[in-house]
């Protein structure tokens, strides 16, 4: 148990849908980011929020809308993905300090997303 | 254009003997090094890490050997066990300037397997 808790675990969703995940830290951070994983490729980072405000969007595609309403909470709202949006999507949080690197980042499971 | 390489892909090695895993970055502006474990089903966790002031981190049987003239660092897993097959990946960190969040760059993950 790191401390990040994803749900759903698992979902399957047609390319006309709607759906969300959700991302809750329990440690305290004020950091937190989604990260797409997929087969063959490198962690890549999609977004970041500090102190809820968005700091990074990097070049993701407007199907894919983040919300963080709190330094707890953290959505990932999709809609029209592609089948190729099929991956594992992982967040992850930290206690951020000011020009100082080192800080943990520290993941959840993961949402196992298939796109059909 | 990834900034961090990593190899082998993947790796076989028997019980008892050393798992090497090598990275290679280009970004003079990294400054921290850590290295991710990921068993299937899980989220990325942080298993050791390295400022790029020192050359060498050891952790129990793991240890992390940082070349800063050549831009490369490596993973040693010494006595290697069963219990250590998992995907590693390499990481390098960079600060976000005020905002007090940090930026991974992972590299692909090596893909380690350790037989009895």
């Amino acid at each position: 148990e790191t401390g990040v808790t994803q749900t759903p675990r698992h979902l399957v969703m047609g390319m006309t849908n709607k759906k969300s995940l959700k991302c809750e830290q329990h440690l305290g951070h004020n950091a937190m980011y989604w990260y797409k994983q997929s087969a063959k490729k490198p962690l890549e980072l999609m977004f970041v929020y500090s102190l809820e405000e968005r700091v990074e969007n990097n070049s993701v595609p407007s199907r894919f809308s983040p919300e963080c309403p709190n330094s707890s909470h953290l959505f990932l709202h999709l809609h029209t993905l592609q089948p190729e949006d099929s991956a594992l999507y992982l967040c992850a949080s930290s206690q951020g300090g000011r020009g100082y690197s080192g800080n943990t980042i520290y993941f959840g499971e993961g949402s196992w997303l298939t796109v059909v | 254009q990834q900034q961090v390489k990593q190899s082998p892909q993947s790796l076989i090695v028997q019980k008892g003997g050393i798992s090497i895993i090598n990275c290679a970055y280009e970004n003079t502006a990294f400054d921290y090094f850590p290295w991710y474990q990921q068993f299937p089903g899980k989220g990325p966790a942080l298993l050791i890490a390295i400022r790029p002031d020192v050359s060498e981190k050891k952790e129990g049987r793991f240890t992390i050997s940082f070349n800063k003239s050549a831009k490369q660092f490596s993973l040693h897993i010494m006595d290697s066990q069963p219990g250590d097959s998992a995907t590693y990946f390499c990481a390098a960190e960079t600060p976000y300037s005020g905002a007090g969040s940090y930026q991974l760059t992972f590299g692909k993950g090596t893909k380690l397997s350790v037989i009895p």
